[in-house]
């Protein structure tokens, strides 16, 4: 079966340094792979995806994955944290369903990111 | 563009009572689903539609449900309420075309169930 793994409820680090939110998976087939960022009380927000292509993607607020496709990982990191990025991030999929030929997304547990000053 | 709007932000009910939740995708988007997030089991998928037609149904009972007009807003039904109901109610639109992929959502529908 597909699915996504968080590892991690948190992840502490301090400003300035760099961060990495860890994420597997497990899918046939090439994977679409996303990030989304969750600010309290708010919607989910997308930053980055994975299609095809270079394995390092780049999105939104600094943020960049790595696609490893011998470890199954698209780990999230940022070279220097800031305390605005406190947050709850998820790992998301996207899975086929062969049945009907449309797709569904399968999203990790979440991690809890806490940046401190 | 405006975003995707959920109405109500915040609702209380009581056990044994239905609700009803309202969801406005961006415009264009022809792709409606719906998510149940609760601390402890992060998001669930509940149902998407598009073009008015449920296209995809997660793991949950009849007491849910949904349906999308054609303008593309959506509603969701819960009803016979139950305490373990209260959680944050997504809904994220897309495109539903094959070669984009990410979802926007809105902010969401607090429900809590006394």
């Amino acid at each position: 079966a597909q699915s996504v793994a968080q590892p991690e409820d948190q992840v502490n680090v301090a400003e300035g340094n760099p961060l990495t939110v860890k994420c597997t998976y497990s899918v046939s087939g090439n994977p679409y792979l996303f990030w989304y960022v969750q600010y309290p009380n708010r919607g989910l927000q997308f930053l980055l995806k994975y299609i095809t292509g270079d394995n390092l993607v780049k999105g939104s607020y600094g943020f960049e994955a790595e696609f490893n496709k011998s470890q199954t990982s698209f780990h999230l990191k940022k070279p220097s944290a800031l305390v605005s990025d406190s947050a709850l991030y998820f790992c998301a999929v996207r899975d086929r369903i062969r049945a009907s030929g449309t797709y569904k997304y399968i999203f990790g547990t979440g991690t809890r990111l806490k940046v401190l000053a | 563009k405006a975003g995707v709007t959920q109405t109500p932000r915040y609702l209380i009910k009581t056990r044994g009572q239905q609700v009803t939740l309202s969801c406005s995708p961006i415009s264009g988007h022809r792709s409606v689903s719906w998510y149940q997030q609760t601390p402890g089991q992060g998001l669930q998928f509940l149902f998407e539609y598009f073009s008015e037609t449920q296209r995809n149904k997660g793991n949950f009972p009849g007491r849910f449900s949904g349906r999308q007009f054609s303008n593309s807003r959506s509603e969701m039904n819960v009803s016979t309420l139950e305490l373990g109901d209260s959680a944050l109610y997504l809904c994220a639109s897309s495109s539903g075309q094959e070669n984009t992929g990410e979802l926007f959502f809105g902010e969401g529908s607090r429900l809590t169930v006394l």
